[in-house]
């Protein structure tokens, strides 16, 4: 099956610094890759996500890059804000099972924004 | 307008005690899923649900028995809880067809003592 593997386990930058955050999956066959924001007490939230057919894709301060042939994706915040301070999850994920997504997620990254 | 809801937040019980969680979802979505996030955050499938059919099992104890009375409810009962239990339980939901995006719930603690 799936294996997606994420780093770095902790990250710590300060206000208005770029975070990167990089995760790695095994499956050739994966094609769609989100990225979800987690906030404490909170459940996942989704903020960005790349399908294979493209390599970048940004949203504000959010961008996201996909290296099919290497195999991996990485999310990039700039100008950080404290509010961003949350677990960052990226997760991968073959295909649909019908209509559901079944989402291999990567060990999680808490991202600290230093004032 | 809560999007998923889930009952109860918390739930505290008892070694090989019976309990459910309960999820629903107000967006008209047709596949609901669950799954369980450990200590380390690590969050893992268990099941999804679609029109009320099964469609993901994971590797789970039978322990564990989703239902879905209607596609905008999907439940899980433990039977005979163990300590290895005790996690974050998380619903989701998603359209389908073209849209991936699944929506979380606020989770459910449950701790077995």
């Amino acid at each position: 099956g799936e294996n997606v593997e994420q780093h770095p386990s902790t990250l710590s930058v300060q206000e208005g610094d770029s975070a990167v955050i990089k995760c790695t999956y095994s499956d050739s066959a994966s094609n769609y890759f989100p990225w979800y924001k987690q906030e404490l007490g909170k459940g996942p939230q989704l903020i960005i996500d790349i399908r294979s057919n493209v390599g970048e894709k940004k949203d504000q301060r959010i961008a996201v890059t996909l290296n099919k042939t290497a195999k991996h994706f990485s999310l990039h915040i700039t100008e950080t804000q404290p509010e961003d301070s949350a677990v960052y999850f990226c997760a991968a994920s073959i295909g649909t099972s019908g209509s559901a997504r079944q989402l291999t997620f990567g060990s999680g990254t808490q991202l600290t924004v230093l004032p | 307008d809560t999007a998923v809801s889930q009952t109860p937040k918390y739930l505290v019980t008892q070694m090989g005690n019976d309990k459910s969680i309960k999820c629903e979802q107000n967006l008209g979505h047709d596949t609901m899923y669950w799954y369980k996030q450990d200590s380390k955050k690590f969050l893992k499938i268990m099941f999804s649900y679609n029109n009320k059919e099964l469609i993901i099992n994971e590797t789970v104890p039978n322990r564990f028995s989703p239902k879905s009375p209607d596609k905008a409810h999907l439940n899980l009962h433990i039977n005979s809880l163990e300590l290895g239990d005790s996690a974050v339980y998380f619903c989701a939901s998603s359209q389908g067809g073209t849209s991936d995006t699944q929506y979380f719930g606020p989770g459910t603690r449950l701790t077995v003592l």
